[in-house]
């Protein structure tokens, strides 16, 4: 069974980049049946996907996050991370890395504890 | 860009049974996942592909998915099953995933 843990700064300021490693046990990252998604949720609010990274090293995004996100794999240690630029108070939230099934039905089976990001000014 | 439309609350009596929400266009051609959170929880998938249970759901939990709209229902509701609960699809125009608002789902 897989696990997977945030990892990552708390608290970052506004105008500057968030960066957060999501860290999976159990299993390798090294597969083509995954995605490796971030998914963010505003205090009170619902949840949001953000996007993923595939084993080959490509990616894709929610549109209305392209231009300001970036993901990366790192094999060596199990790892996927997200870099947001530029943040706002609006990008303060729980941050989830969750592992997605590519094989036909794209859902969210395996998730991280999440992490509370706040933006500060 | 895809939307899912969930009603915000749903109160139920203990024993009774739930019949969550999902509107959305044509969404009977696309897959629905639910997923159930509890505060200070992450989420977790309860039903996937419409009408599958994952490994440890219990069989009160089902999925049903037609037309404009996809279902969730839990039979016999019991305290432990309150919860915010998201319905989810993955739009393939821009291959990410769509969450619907979530309902709270409220044991009286």
């Amino acid at each position: 069974q897989e696990q997977l843990q945030e990892s990552g700064p708390r608290l970052v300021k506004a105008s500057e980049t968030l960066s957060l490693t999501c860290t999976v046990s159990g299993g390798s990252i090294n597969t083509g049946s995954f995605y490796w998604s971030w998914i963010r949720q505003p205090p009170g609010k619902g949840l949001e996907g953000i996007g993923y990274v595939y084993f080959s090293g490509s990616t894709k995004f929610n549109p209305s996050l392209q231009n300001r996100v970036n993901m990366s794999m790192d094999t060596s240690t199990n790892s996927f991370s997200l870099k947001l630029s530029s943040v706002t108070a609006a990008d303060t939230a729980v941050y989830y890395c969750a592992r997605v099934s590519s094989l036909g039905m794209y859902y969210f089976d395996y998730w991280g504890p999440g992490t509370l990001v706040t933006v500060s000014s | 860009s895809y939307v899912l439309s969930q009603p915000p609350s749903m109160p139920v009596p203990p024993g009774q049974t739930a019949t969550l929400t999902c509107a959305g266009d044509n969404v009977g051609r696309a897959s629905v996942h639910w997923y159930q959170q509890k505060p200070g929880q992450a989420p977790v998938l309860v039903i996937y592909g419409d009408s599958h249970r994952p490994s440890g759901i219990p069989e009160r939990f089902s999925g049903s998915n037609s037309g404009n709209a996809a279902a969730l229902t839990i039979s016999r509701v019991e305290a432990g099953d309150e919860a915010d609960y998201y319905c989810q699809v993955w739009e393939t125009a821009t291959d990410h995933a769509v969450f619907g608002g979530g309902t709270k789902l409220t044991v009286l």
